[in-house]
């Protein structure tokens, strides 16, 4: 399995609270994401970085940010959770060096609850 | 933009039925196309993938092969075991270099019983 964690894997708070949701990796992958899985609408990306200190948006990028300041770490920010934002959040890295097809692994996934 | 469907589910099926998903696409050039499994409190794991028109990706009794012509990617077990009761997620992935995004289907949840 490749080497993703979590943190934490299960959070609950309250509206207007910020968030933070880490994603750690052992396996230097050039690329990280951030997704969100809800039940009709299968996964979708929030943001993506393909190295240090770059990052870009998803589909769903509105009421998050993200910073990566290292390559084995991968930080998703709720600046002020809202109820909408109640989701399983899953963290996926990839490198094209390790496979053409851009294959990604996942994380075992964050449940979030916002109050 | 790209695109994927799958079909609607649930699905339930008994021990040892033939099991079809069916995943089409849209997409520009010609991307790469996978099935990720998720099995119940876990991630999703890669289950098969295929990188070019007729390639056929095959792991654990799963196959799907890349059909081009139909734009699909279509899942198929002979023989399902209770244990493959989960949820099947089709994607994609374009071929524009640095960009490595996949882009999912909504999932089906398969249930399979004794």
């Amino acid at each position: 399995d490749a080497g993703i964690t979590q943190s934490p894997r299960h959070k609950v708070t309250e509206t207007g609270t910020p968030v933070t949701l880490r994603c750690h990796q052992t396996e230097n992958h050039r690329y990280m994401y951030w997704y969100r899985q809800d039940p009709g609408h299968g996964l979708r990306l929030i943001h993506y970085s393909y190295g240090v200190k770059d990052t870009d948006k998803g589909e769903v990028s509105d009421g998050y940010s993200v910073s990566r300041s290292k390559t084995e770490d991968f930080l998703l920010t709720l600046e002020s959770a809202t109820s909408s934002q109640t989701s399983v959040y899953f963290c996926a890295i990839s490198d094209p060096s390790y496979a053409a097809s851009n294959e990604q692994f996942f994380g075992p996934g964050t449940r979030l609850t916002v109050l | 933009g790209d695109s994927v469907t799958q079909m609607e589910g649930p699905v339930t099926l008994s021990e040892e039925a033939f099991l079809t998903i069916n995943c089409t696409y849209t997409a520009t050039g010609y991307p790469s196309l996978f099935w990720y499994v998720q099995y119940p409190g876990e991630g999703l794991q890669l289950l098969l993938k295929a990188t070019k028109a007729d390639d056929k990706g095959s792991n654990k009794g799963f196959e799907a092969t890349y059909r081009k012509e139909t734009t699909s990617f279509h899942l198929e077990k002979g023989s399902v075991q209770v244990s493959d009761s989960a949820v099947y997620f089709c994607a994609l992935s374009g071929v524009t270099g640095a960009n490595s995004k996949l882009t999912f289907g909504k999932g089906i949840t398969l249930s399979v019983r004794p």
